[in-house]
């Protein structure tokens, strides 16, 4: 089964830009992946962010947004808040199942 | 309001069998696929096995292939995953899921615990 891969830590200062990614050990991510984020806080089930590479749901605050970026799905955070602070996770399908990044958790510090 | 609901959970030895429940609730349920999906204390998020609308067809991940079963009784708009020969690595919180509109609907989870 594929690996999917995130960067393991990332920290963000208030206010500025981060950029998460997530690829595959198949090649590249690409919109038949239908790559999803979610965001998971201590406690808390998993929530969805984005959709299908890039589509929002109306709880997705718009500082986040979602593209292909260099072969892989990128979860861009622009002007990053301290309520952000958490587990981000990148979902993408195969023929064979889902599989799960390992996660990224993001500091605003 | 969509609901899943986890059940089943405990504490079992290694070697052990476990059936989890998941009873869903608001939506109609024989038209989604259902997934399986868990995360060990303090770990991430692992896919562990799907089923297709009418039952005909599942998938597993590699680490549990042959060990658990996944099944559904849509009269009864309920999920099953039948756990055996338990591993202590397979100790982690279980969780039924379903995709709707862009949206993973999760329930609350319920926790396997697999240690003598």
């Amino acid at each position: 089964q594929a690996v999917v891969t995130q960067e393991p830590s990332l920290t963000v200062s208030p206010g500025e830009t981060v950029t998460l990614t997530c690829g595959s050990s198949t090649g590249a991510v690409t919109s038949g992946h239908y790559p999803y984020w979610f965001q998971q806080k201590p406690g808390q089930a998993p929530r969805t962010l984005i959709y299908d590479t890039s589509n929002k749901h109306s709880w997705t605050p718009a500082r986040f947004s979602g593209s292909l970026l260099g072969g892989k799905a990128a979860l861009t955070l622009s002007g990053a808040q301290p309520e952000d602070e958490a587990e981000y996770y990148c979902l993408l399908s195969y023929s064979g199942g889902w599989v799960f990044g390992g996660g990224t958790k993001l500091t605003v510090l | 309001e969509v609901q899943l609901v986890e059940s089943g959970g405990g504490l079992v030895q290694p070697g052990g069998s476990l059936r989890l429940s998941c009873a869903a609730s608001g939506f109609t349920f024989s038209s989604y696929w259902m997934h399986w999906v868990r995360q060990a204390p303090g770990k991430g998020l692992v896919w562990v096995s799907r089923i297709n609308r009418d039952g005909s067809s599942t998938s597993y991940a590699d680490s549990v292939k042959g060990r658990f079963t996944i099944s559904r009784d849509n009269a009864k708009n309920t999920l099953y995953l039948q756990m055996n020969s338990l591993r202590t690595e397979d100790t982690a919180v279980y969780y039924c899921v379903f995709q709707s509109n862009g949206v993973c609907h999760w329930g609350q989870g319920t926790l396997v615990t697999v240690s003598s």
